[in-house]
């Protein structure tokens, strides 16, 4: 069973555009939210992350919105650019479990075009 | 600083076969976690090890196994291998005394079982 939904599964914006990238999950213990991008040949790279006593946080063009009561989150990338073509993945972790274990999305391939 | 480094970066194996992973972690982490990660999927959890003994492990069977030595490096085995096992394999670790959530990532080792 997928802890954490994520969609849309590819997305294509142009540059300057703001691609939202949507995660949804049920485990009402998990209580650390962070988003990671990866590029082909390399591993995920942490990109920014949240808790959910806040209900946004901002790092530079990426900004993470937090519902707590909808049990959602979501990834902003303000004025995109072609060098953000990527996947993203969401993820959650339950600090009460092992240690951080992360519960990955899918995945959102992006394609910013130039 | 070093990251996370990973030894080798790509490997072919056939069906039966067994297969040993390497992982150094980053200076001043003693946590390092293994993930498993298909093509066009996330990454999911293999097992985690913390002060060389294993700290919680996902949904994989026993032929799964690693280890955790005193400079905190591990190593990930997988015997009797089957084709559902290629995939990348990611090691993270985590900060020593810190928050145990922010795991960084190495590149990957992709493992291709025919």
């Amino acid at each position: 069973q997928q802890q954490v939904k994520q969609s849309p599964q590819s997305l294509i914006v142009q540059k300057g555009g703001i691609p939202i990238i949507n995660c949804a999950y049920e485990n009402t213990a998990f209580d650390y939210f962070p988003w990671y991008q990866q590029f082909p040949g390399k591993g995920p790279a942490l990109l920014i992350a949240i808790r959910p006593d806040v209900s946004e946080k901002k790092e530079g063009r990426f900004t993470i919105s937090f519902n707590k009561s909808a049990k959602q989150f979501s990834l902003h990338i303000m004025d995109s650019q072609p060098g953000d073509s990527a996947t993203y993945f969401c993820a959650a972790s339950d600090r009460g479990s092992t240690l951080g274990r992360l519960y990955f999305g899918r995945g959102t391939q992006l394609t910013v075009w130039p | 600083e070093t990251g996370v480094t990973q030894s080798p970066t790509h490997l072919i194996k056939t069906r039966g076969q067994q297969v040993t992973l390497r992982c150094s972690s980053q200076s001043g982490h003693n946590t390092v976690s293994w993930y498993q990660q298909a093509l066009g999927q996330g990454p999911q959890f293999i097992f985690q090890y913390y002060r060389e003994e294993e700290n919680g492990r996902g949904n994989f069977p026993p032929r799964f196994s690693g280890l955790q030595f005193p400079n905190y490096s591990s190593e990930l085995n997988v015997n009797a291998l089957e084709l559902d096992d290629s995939a990348l394999y990611l090691c993270a670790s985590s900060p020593m005394a810190s928050s145990l959530e922010t795991q960084y990532f190495g590149p990957g080792t992709r493992l291709l079982v025919l």
